[in-house]
């Protein structure tokens, strides 16, 4: 079955540019979409179709998705950011990232 | 705006049955869209269940398939989820969502943009 692969942590400093990537097998022959998470809330998307925002997600978030990774990238890190994202693709069935929990210090 | 609420049992036997509903509103369930779950287990990652159209069409998570139904309703605006012979290992929170998905250029792309706030379900004696 299709894996994606995350790192389980990051840590950036407030206002710095985080970046948080997901690998996979030909990942770039797919679309790739990132959830943000907060403890006790329900995933939120942040990103879809590797590179858009949803109405409501700051600019500060964008996507990228080339080769066998694709990357979340937050520009000038809010301490509000700090939660688990997932990344996601379809491969005949919707696969998840392991997560990767972001810390903002 | 379109919402998901999840309802159902919070405890269930293991060996039992997981039944799960999630009702839809603002918004029509014979839209162009997935009706998907995903289900949490306690401090892991987030896994796909599978998902329903309304035509009936479904796709379910293979390593899951064996045990799960996920039917329809459309004069109730709703979906559910049935997950049988249960253990502790499906102890998780459940959520529903909605799912889009479609061909751009030449690749499939699949997400969900809206999500219940989730149930947590039990397994235990």
């Amino acid at each position: 079955s299709y894996e994606l692969t995350q790192p389980p942590s990051v840590s950036v400093s407030p206002g710095q540019t985080a970046s948080i990537t997901c690998s996979g097998d030909k990942l770039g022959d797919k679309y790739a979409c990132w959830y943000q998470q907060k403890p006790g809330q329900s995933p939120v998307l942040v990103i879809y179709q590797d590179s858009k925002r949803p109405s409501g997600i700051p600019e500060r978030f964008s996507g990228s998705n080339s080769g066998n990774t694709a990357t979340l990238t937050i520009s000038g890190t809010q301490a509000l950011d700090e939660a688990d994202y997932y990344c996601q693709a379809w491969d005949s069935q919707g696969v998840f990232g392991g997560g990767t929990k972001l810390t903002v210090l | 705006q379109v919402q998901l609420q999840e309802s159902g049992p919070g405890l269930v036997k293991p060996s039992g049955t997981l039944s799960l509903t999630c009702a839809v509103s603002g918004g029509s369930i014979s839209s162009s869209n997935w009706w998907s779950w995903v289900r949490q287990p306690p401090g892991k990652g987030l896994e796909w269940i599978g998902e329903i159209y309304h035509s009936g069409s479904t796709n379910y998570n293979p390593s899951l398939k064996s045990r799960v139904t996920i039917s329809v309703d459309k004069s109730k605006n709703q979906f559910s989820l049935k997950l049988s012979s249960v253990t502790a290992a499906d102890t998780a929170v459940y959520y529903c969502a909605r799912g889009y998905s479609g061909t751009l250029g030449y690749y499939y792309y699949y997400y969900m943009d809206v999500w219940g706030k989730g149930t947590t379900v039990t397994v235990s004696s």
